[in-house]
């Protein structure tokens, strides 16, 4: 069975400082997608990162970042220099490669940034 | 492009009542599913299809009934709603192919069961 794991459940940071958002996923496949997805006080989710198993290349998207680590099961987001708009609870998510219908979420990480 | 609708975006219902939250996407999405989402315990899938005609449970089927008529839309029937169904509920959508397509979510519906 997939499962994922954010154990971090709430972090608040000051404005501008560096925060790391930490995933570790466990499943018996050996290809397999990750996701993140951001879900603003607003509600809606956000579509942020999708990682497949076979691509271990790091990837940075401005202030963001993701380092996946196939040894350590761990796929963690990384925001640099945050804003008041990172605020936010943010979902890891794992599925199997052939089909959607196995997305399965982590609990979420609720960050919040203090100005 | 509209992409994922739902209806409406917040219910009260009593015990026992049954009621059905609309889904619908025009982006010719064959993938279509929906979630809950339950404060400390993520988004969990209840249902979801492969194109019209063909569905299947997720990992909270109980007490949800799904159909797929046509490839845009994709309702959820709760068929004697009770306390432990009050959740926010997504309805996603994605291109199938070999490989997984990023989920796009509707604005979610916020269900109260009293």
């Amino acid at each position: 069975a997939q499962k994922v794991t954010q154990a971090q459940t709430e972090i608040s940071v000051v404005e501008k400082e560096d925060v790391t958002l930490d995933c570790v996923y466990e499943t018996r496949d050996t290809t397999y997608y990750l996701f993140w997805y951001k879900q603003p006080p607003s509600g809606e989710l956000v579509f942020l990162i999708r990682r497949n198993s076979f691509d271990e290349q790091n990837e940075i998207s401005g202030r963001y970042s993701w380092n996946f680590q196939k040894s350590t099961s761990s796929f963690n987001f990384t925001i640099t220099a945050s804003q008041v708009v990172d605020s936010a609870v943010y979902f890891c998510a794992l599925s199997e490669a052939f089909g959607n219908e196995k997305l399965t979420f982590g609990t979420g990480t609720r960050l919040t940034i203090i100005p | 492009n509209a992409g994922v609708t739902q209806t409406p975006k917040f219910q009260v219902l009593k015990t026992g009542q049954s009621m059905t939250l609309q889904c619908a996407q025009d982006m010719n999405h064959e993938y279509m599913s929906w979630y809950r989402q339950d404060p400390g315990m993520g988004l969990r899938l209840i249902h979801y299809s492969v194109g019209a005609g063909i569905t299947d449970q997720g990992e909270v089927p109980n007490g949800y009934n799904v159909s797929r008529s046509t490839t845009e839309d994709f309702p959820l029937r709760l068929l004697s709603a009770a306390p432990s169904q009050t959740s926010v509920y997504f309805c996603a959508s994605s291109p199938v192919s070999g490989g997984s397509y990023e989920q796009y979510f509707g604005p979610g519906t916020r269900l109260t069961v009293t």
